[in-house]
């Protein structure tokens, strides 16, 4: 079992939907999560940044921890066209406290 | 600089031939990251600084990649005798600390074996 598992997607929606993307994790050390979003051919951007259980919103996304399930989520609202791209989640902390554990990434899509 | 650079963007190079790939931190960030993604795959830790020491290259896939940090600015990740499966991204990050802190990562270098 990977530490980080991630539905691959694709995953396609309309302009203006409310997209959820999630993964769960096996690592009970994990102190922190992590989302980013890649654009195709460049590097990961850091979208959302949470240290504990609960919600934490910025603007149209909210990212949201649930470590009694090991299951971390992030959810976009109105979505748009420059939402596509891959997102990727991670888990760090515990014994490798400087290293991030990556999901694949999921693909999204949102079409005009 | 304002963020992590990495050179060159795009390399294609030859089964057997050696290649080198820069990263250049953001200034002022003492952990730097080297990170591969394959096609379809996640981001695949291979190494860590905190300054110029590597205290974890439990990522390195073989003794044919080796990666070191000078100055505590500037990494050089070499492959030695490049194969097919290494054609990848390799991703460089950095970190103001290593503990927990941001990491925010570089455009990546496309490597191409052929």
């Amino acid at each position: 079992q990977k530490e980080v598992e991630q539905d691959p997607g694709p995953l396609s929606v309309p302009e203006g939907a409310i997209v959820s993307l999630n993964c769960t994790y096996s690592n009970s050390a994990f102190q922190y999560f992590m989302w980013y979003r890649q654009y195709s051919r460049k590097g990961p951007e850091l979208l959302m940044y949470t240290y504990s259980s609960g919600n934490k919103e910025d603007g149209r996304f909210t990212a949201q921890v649930d470590k009694s399930s090991k299951y971390i989520s992030l959810f976009i609202r109105d979505s748009q066209p420059s939402d596509s791209a891959t997102y990727l989640c991670a888990g760090g902390g515990g014994g490798s406290n400087y290293k991030l554990t990556f999901g694949k990434g999921t693909l999204l899509t949102v079409n005009p | 600089g304002a963020g992590v650079s990495q050179s060159p963007s795009n390399k294609v190079t030859e089964k057997g031939k050696d290649v080198e790939l820069r990263c250049d931190p953001i200034s002022g960030h003492t952990a730097l990251y080297w990170y591969r993604q394959s096609l379809g795959q996640g981001l695949e830790f291979l190494i860590y600084f905190q300054g110029n020491s590597a205290p974890d290259k439990s990522g390195l896939p073989s003794d044919r990649f080796s990666a070191e940090r000078t100055g505590g600015s500037v990494s050089t990740l070499t492959i030695q005798r490049t194969q097919q499966e290494d054609s990848a991204v390799y991703l460089c990050a950095s970190s103001l600390s290593s503990s927990g802190n941001t990491i925010y990562f570089g455009e990546g270098s496309w490597l191409t074996v052929v």
